[in-house]
């Protein structure tokens, strides 16, 4: 059971420079979600996708987009990367349990640019 | 808009004995859950506790359990019986129910379980 997958885990990249940061889930939920996370500040969601076709900026979005290419992938893509964009990302998916959503993480992947 | 507040940006305790972490919220939500996530070393991000407000009742789950104060805005998590493969960041997280519901989180705390 693989769960929530990133690629890849790890990515240095020259500023300007542009990457996608792939996510799958196989668990067949609806929502997946793009976090940050930087030292001290917690996780910072960055855009959602409550269904398939359909996504929502959270918190900090500026300098990324995201594409729901499917239920099971949901992508972030930097365009002209920034140092500013140095962090550690998360995907996560959800599912509707009895006890309300429940968010299932990826391990991460750790971007550094230079 | 929500803010989850953890006060204590580092704690250590020593094996075996018991440690509570704190965890302040703002919200003006009648129906939400909270949750306690952990991040050991290894980065991944593992589920603690939830809690949904409306249950007045307590959550546990084994050594861990909950004392949610809605009045008060208050969820602090207490860990008996420490172990060593506790040791990790703690984050405390709000979820308004309904909408995307997404996790807001507070900036986490830092657990060191000594031998």
């Amino acid at each position: 059971n693989a769960g929530v997958t990133q690629t890849p885990k790890f990515q240095v990249l020259k500023t300007g420079q542009s990457m996608t940061l792939q996510c799958a889930q196989d668990m067949n939920h609806n929502s997946m979600y793009w976090y940050r996370q930087d030292p001290g500040m917690g996780l910072r969601l960055i855009y959602y996708s409550a269904s398939e076709g359909t996504t929502d900026k959270g918190e900090v979005p500026n300098g990324y987009n995201v594409s729901r290419l499917n239920k099971r992938e949901f992508s972030l893509r930097l365009e002209s990367a920034a140092p500013s964009q140095t962090s550690v990302y998360f995907c996560a998916s959800s599912t509707k349990s009895t006890s309300g959503r429940i968010q299932y993480f990826g391990a991460g992947t750790r971007l550094s640019v230079l | 808009a929500q803010t989850v507040t953890q006060s204590q940006p580092e704690m250590s305790v020593q094996e075996a004995e018991t440690v509570t972490l704190s965890c302040t919220y703002d919200t003006s939500e009648s129906n939400y859950y909270l949750f306690w996530y952990k991040q050991p070393p290894s980065r991944q991000m593992i589920l603690v506790i939830r809690q949904e407000a409306y249950k007045q009742q307590n959550a546990t789950e084994n050594r861990f359990s909950v004392n949610f104060q809605k009045a008060a805005k208050s969820f602090s998590l207490k860990i008996s019986d420490s172990q060593l493969g506790d040791t990790a960041m703690y984050f405390c997280a709000f979820m308004k129910q309904g909408g995307s519901e997404k996790l807001v989180f507070g900036k986490g705390m830092k657990l060191t379980v000594n031998p």
